[in-house]
């Protein structure tokens, strides 16, 4: 079964760092680009960010670049998202998703494989 | 960035109604378009991807159409499990980029 499974919840205060997980399993896990979302509570979902497992290429939404930082280890099948200075405004759930399909050229950029999400919590 | 505007926010029917959503982008993304349902704390799950293709293991009941920058996806008959929200995704152009999402509620 093809899987993303997500790093628990996390309580963290402003300023500290944080780094989550999402790891693949079921498929090559560097064929296919990871994908990471933010949905802030009762809104809608924004993109952050997306890794390519294989070569290591990563692209930002200008909205979250230099925000945060994505990256991947293939070794072991697993993508990371990471903050250096959390603020209370990164409250969210944290989604990882997986492109429907990838060729060696590109992706389909729908997603069907997602993460059940993890829940970050800033608070002083 | 590539505006993705959904209509209506939400909407009120009846189990076997038939429910149409909308979604408008800024400009032309081609078939580029998906939509997602999601339930109160579960992740998005893809239903239609290219505008119009049923996500394998979908039901029929959900369908979508368009092109260009108006886009559909319709319930033919609305069951207790589709109460949720809905949202498109434009995947022509980074960023890609939501509408805020349309809420499925019960009449």
């Amino acid at each position: 079964e093809v899987q993303l499974v997500q790093s628990g919840a996390e309580v963290k205060k402003p300023g500290e760092s944080l780094k989550i997980s999402c790891q693949g399993s079921g498929y090559n896990f560097t064929t296919y680009w990871i994908a990471w979302f933010r949905q802030m509570p009762g809104k809608g979902l924004e993109w952050m960010g997306v890794t390519s497992p294989g070569d290591s290429e990563t692209r930002y939404s200008p909205s979250f670049q230099g925000q945060v930082t994505i990256s991947a280890d293939k070794t072991t099948s697993t993508a990371y998202l990471q903050w250096s200075s959390l603020e209370t405004s990164d409250r969210a759930m944290y989604y990882c998703a997986r492109p429907r399909s990838c060729n060696s050229d590109s992706c389909w950029w729908f997603f069907d494989v997602w993460g059940r999400g993890t829940l970050v919590t800033v608070a002083s | 960035d590539i505006q993705m505007t959904q209509s209506p926010s939400s909407v009120s029917a009846s189990v076997g109604d038939r429910v149409t959503i909308t979604c408008r982008a800024s400009q032309s993304i081609n078939r580029w378009l998906a939509w997602y349902q999601q339930k109160p704390g579960e992740a998005p799950k893809l239903l239609i991807y290219a505008a119009s293709r049923l996500q394998s293991g979908v039901v029929s009941r959900f369908s979508g159409s368009g092109s260009g920058t108006d886009f559909t996806l319709t319930i033919s008959s609305l069951q207790p499990e589709d109460f949720a929200t809905y949202f498109c995704q434009q995947a022509n152009s980074l960023p890609w980029t939501f509408g805020q999402g349309t809420k499925v509620e019960i009449k």
